[in-house]
């Protein structure tokens, strides 16, 4: 079945370094891919989408680029801050598959220290 | 402003006892959602609902019952039949027919006595 793999955490930065968290995905068809966020004690947020191939979803300085070929999203950011202290989520959606299902992966919780 | 309200922010279950999640929206969203969150775990989807009156299973809906009287609201029973249900339970809400973006609620940390 479809699933979605991230590099585990957690990710400890200090303010101004370049951020990559990696996720590939399995999926049979062209599925959406999706970054959302978790702050602590919150729900989760959307980050940034794409929705086919050689897409590149961005937001508040984040960005993703889809790559059909080695079947990844990588979340990647210039310079974080400490404010981006969350569990990052990658996710995607199949439409070919259980409607409304999005399939997550298992989270990566980045730190930033100042 | 339009959210998803979940309450309580933490419960707590004694042995044996049924317990009730409340999830309620005002955006007007046709379908709703629930997810269960382990530690270093990703989101398992519980039940979820595109009309009011309907619901399906999700992956793990053993040990919990739901229902969809209204459309604003979802709640999530647990039920002594879930032997495990420590865990971090998230509703969410999308447009009928959308399924690229969810609006997710804050949660309800529960937790056995």
């Amino acid at each position: 079945g479809d699933s979605v793999t991230q590099m585990e955490g957690p990710v400890t930065l200090s303010e101004e370094a370049f951020l990559t968290i990696n996720c590939t995905y399995t999926a049979t068809g062209y599925p959406s891919l999706f970054w959302y966020v978790q702050y602590p004690g919150e729900g989760l947020q959307l980050l940034l989408k794409a929705t086919k191939a050689d897409d590149k979803g961005s937001n508040k300085g984040f960005e993703a680029t889809y790559r059909k070929e080695t079947t990844s999203f990588h979340l990647e950011k210039g310079s974080v801050q400490v404010s981006d202290s969350a569990v990052y989520f990658c996710a995607l959606q199949n439409y070919g598959g259980s409607q409304g299902n999005l399939i997550f992966g298992k989270g990566t919780k980045l730190s930033v220290k100042p | 402003d339009g959210g998803i309200t979940q309450s309580p922010k933490y419960l707590f279950r004694k042995e044996g006892q049924n317990v009730t999640l409340s999830c309620e929206q005002n955006l007007n969203h046709d379908a709703m959602y629930w997810y269960r969150q382990d530690p270093g775990q990703g989101l398992r989807l519980i039940y979820y609902s595109q009309i009011v009156n309907d619901f399906q299973k999700g992956d793990i809906a053993e040990g919990y019952s739901v229902s969809r009287e209204k459309k604003e609201s979802f709640p999530l029973t647990v039920t002594s039949a879930q032997k495990n249900p420590t865990a971090f339970y998230l509703c969410a809400s999308s447009i009928s027919g959308a399924y690229e973006k969810l609006f997710f609620g804050s949660g309800t940390q529960l937790s056995v006595l």
